[in-house]
């Protein structure tokens, strides 16, 4: 079957960097995508990978081991208002996106 | 309009009913999906259209119907709701970009009793 597996919890303090893994076993790869949602709002788009290596947008960084199935978002200078759940999902075979139950972010001053 | 908007944003619904959830976006995109979101799972397909006129079914279709009579409306019918489908309910949308992002409407949150 297909599978993302991220960590439902972590806690970091304002200022400091965080990293949130993903691991995944899907029936094809297409990309990976991470999307963050505030607590009652709709996930939106960070990151796209698609290719092996690290792309950078600002303060959020991701990146990508197709071989080991495995992805991190790195956010760094931790801000409260990244306080948030970060959701990993591949694209698979058929184009669909296969979702990780998503990682909640407790930041602390 | 800017975006996806769904309607109505929450409803409280007794079992049996029919329920019909309304999506509309005007990014004139041509993939229009419909997930549901609960507690400690991901979000979860029910089903998409990849264009206006055809539709296909997710990982949990049952129970739910769709019709995509044009590019930007894709509403999501319960024919009859049941305690199990209490649930968020999240339409998006991807269009032709670089990435092939999803665009996410507000969410509907669903309770039936």
């Amino acid at each position: 079957g297909q599978n993302i597996d991220q960590p439902t919890e972590m806690t970091a303090t304002e200022g400091a960097i965080v990293q949130i893994n993903c691991t995944y076993q899907t029936s094809g790869f297409n990309g990976l995508f991470w999307y963050q949602q505030h607590a009652g709002e709709a996930p939106t788009f960070l990151s796209y990978n698609v290719l092996d290596g690290l792309e950078e947008k600002g303060r959020f960084s991701s990146f990508l081991s197709r071989s080991k199935g495995y992805s991190y978002l790195l956010l760094k200078e931790l801000q409260m208002k990244d306080s948030a759940s970060y959701l990993c999902a591949v694209m698979d075979s058929n184009y669909q996106l296969i979702w990780g139950a998503g990682t909640k972010l407790i930041i602390k001053p | 309009i800017a975006g996806i908007t769904q309607a109505p944003t929450s409803q409280i619904l007794a079992a049996g009913r029919r329920m019909t959830l309304r999506c509309t976006q005007d990014m004139r995109h041509n993939a229009m999906y419909w997930y549901r979101q609960d507690l400690g799972l991901g979000l979860r397909l029910i089903h998409y259209s990849n264009t206006a006129g055809t539709t296909g079914k997710g990982e949990v279709p049952d129970g739910y119907s769709v019709s995509r009579a044009n590019t930007d409306d894709f509403p999501l019918t319960l024919a009859s709701a049941v305690p199990s489908q209490t649930s968020v309910y999240f339409c998006a949308s991807s269009g032709d970009s670089s990435y092939n992002e999803q665009f996410f409407g507000p969410g509907t949150r669903l309770t039936v009793l």
